[in-house]
C-alpha cells in the first residue's frame, strides 16, 4: 500500500525564520513520483514541484528547497527566510509508477503560519 | 492561459436533491481528476479519466456518485441524491499525461443541508 505521512500538523514561525516541512512516504514501487502542493487561504491548490524516484538531487527554487532521500523515504521541503505570504497548508503527495496510474496519494497536510 | 475552470464555486442544496458539478480542463491536457477534500478524510481521489475514458473510479463513494467526460473539454460529477455527509470541497484537476503534474481548479464548496 502507498502512504504519505506529514507528521507536523501545524507549524508557527516568525517572519524571516527558516522552516522545514517533513514528508515521509511508503511505496513498494521502484519507480514513483513525489509532489508538493500549496493551498493558501483562498483555497486553490498550487503545484510546487515534482520529483521522480531516480533523481535524488536536491532542488532549489528561490527561497524554496527540497531534500529527497530515498534511504529514509523522505522528501522534505524547506522555506528559507519565511514570509507572511508563505502561510498556507502544504501537501506532500505520492504517485506510484509501476502501474502507470495517475492517482495521487496525499498526506494530511501541514498548516504553516508565518507571523509578522 | 486559462487554468482549470470549475462551476459553480459554491453550492448549497437540501438533502435528496441532485447536484451537478462541472469542470473544464486546461486545453491540451489529456487527463482529468476529481478530488474531494474534507477535514476528516483530507484530499481523496474520486475518479480520473485519461483521453475521456474513466481509468480509476475506486474512490467513488457509492452509486449516488457518477462522473462523465463526454469530450476533452468538459466533465461533470453528479450526486443523486445528495446527503449532508457529501458536504465538502470538490476539486477538478487536469494534467497533460496521467503521470504528469496535476493542475487544480479553484474547487466547488458543496453544502448539503
Amino acid at each position: 500500500a502507498q502512504k504519505v505521512t506529514q507528521a507536523q500538523t501545524e507549524i508557527s514561525v516568525v517572519e524571516k525564520e527558516d522552516v522545514t516541512l517533513d514528508c515521509v512516504y511508503e511505496t513498494r514501487d521502484t519507480t514513483y513520483y513525489l509532489f508538493w502542493y500549496k493551498q493558501p487561504p483562498s483555497g486553490e491548490l498550487v503545484f510546487l514541484i515534482r520529483r521522480n524516484s531516480f533523481d535524488e538531487q536536491n532542488e532549489i527554487s528561490g527561497r524554496y528547497s527540497w531534500n529527497f532521500q530515498k534511504s529514509t523515504s523522505s522528501f522534505n521541503f524547506t522555506i528559507t527566510a519565511s514570509q507572511v505570504v508563505d502561510s498556507a497548508v502544504y501537501f506532500c503527495a505520492l504517485r506510484g509508477g509501476s502501474s502507470n496510474t495517475g492517482k495521487l496519494i496525499f498526506g494530511q497536510g501541514t498548516t504553516l503560519q508565518v507571523k509578522p | 492561459d486559462a487554468g482549470v475552470i470549475q462551476s459553480p464555486r459554491h453550492e448549497v442544496t437540501e438533502m435528496g436533491q441532485e447536484v451537478t458539478l462541472r469542470c473544464k480542463p486546461i486545453s491540451g491536457h489529456n487527463s482529468l481528476f476529481w478530488y474531494r477534500q474534507t477535514m476528516m478524510r483530507g484530499l481523496e481521489l474520486l475518479i480520473y479519466f485519461n483521453n475521456n475514458v474513466p481509468i480509476d473510479d475506486s474512490g467513488m463513494p457509492e452509486d449516488r456518485f457518477s462522473a462523465k467526460m463526454p469530450n476533452a473539454s468538459f466533465s461533470t460529477l453528479k450526486i443523486q441524491p445528495s446527503e449532508p455527509r457529501d458536504s465538502a470541497v470538490y476539486f477538478c484537476a487536469s494534467s497533460f499525461g496521467q503521470g504528469d503534474e496535476q493542475f487544480f481548479g479553484p474547487g466547488t464548496r458543496l453544502t448539503v443541508l
